[in-house]
């Protein structure tokens, strides 16, 4: 089965300084894996996503992550955070060669990012 | 519409009550899932539809839980007998589908679910 987690539920960072979000996965395959954020009462945005290539990928607001899949991680980054990044990251790992059940997205637990002045 | 609309925002019941909850994804998208989130336990995949494939089931917890997508659209969760730990936000999202597209969801902003 697919899996994801996120060991941080929380990370504090002061503004300007450069925030890394961790996440590791476990899939069969080879992983099709997303950032999703999540701001104060609102729904799920998706930010970036790993499919093939590359593996350095970039997204929106300047987030980027990338894919090791030696360690099986896909951790987020940002070289310099801001107070409005302040919010709930979830990160998400599909397995293409599942069919049928493999179509859903499995998502970590998630982790707040508090980031101060 | 121009996002993924789910109604209503705010639901309180009583325990022992049914419910049901809305989803209209984004027009022309032909997958549709609802997730279930609640405090510390990240998103709980419930269910999936896929046109009109037979939907993906593996997440309800229980026989109170169904689920159905009328037309290809718009689609109601219901919940019956209701328990106090269903209280969460139960979210909807959409996609174009994984055959010509590699996963991007579009969530709606949730139904808030409270049992008292």
């Amino acid at each position: 089965a697919q899996s994801v987690a996120q060991p941080e539920d929380q990370v504090n960072v002061a503004e300007g300084n450069p925030l890394t979000v961790k996440c590791t996965y476990s899939v069969s395959g080879n992983p099709y894996l997303f950032w999703y954020v999540q701001y104060p009462n609102r729904g799920l945005q998706f930010l970036l996503k790993y499919i093939t290539g590359d593996n350095l990928v970039k997204g929106s607001y300047g987030f980027e992550a990338e894919f090791n899949k030696s360690q099986t991680s896909f951790h987020l980054k940002k070289p310099s955070a801001l107070v409005s990044d302040s919010a709930l990251y979830f990160c998400a790992v599909r397995d293409p060669s599942r069919t049928g059940g493999g179509n859903k997205l499995t998502f970590g637990t998630g982790t707040q990012l508090k980031v101060e002045l | 519409g121009a996002g993924v609309s789910q109604s209503p925002s705010n639901k309180v019941t009583e325990k022992g009550k049914d419910v049901e909850l809305r989803c209209d994804p984004i027009s022309g998208h032909t997958a549709l899932y609802w997730y279930r989130q609640s405090l510390g336990q990240g998103l709980e995949f419930l269910i999936y539809f896929q046109g009109n494939s037979a939907p993906d089931k593996s997440g309800l917890p229980s026989d109170r839980f169904s689920a159905e997508r009328t037309g290809g659209s718009v689609s109601t969760l219901t919940i019956q007998r209701t328990q106090q730990e269903d209280s969460a936000v139960y979210l909807c999202a959409s996609s174009l589908g994984w055959g010509g597209n590699t996963g991007e969801l579009f969530f709606g902003e949730g139904s808030r679910l409270t049992v008292l």
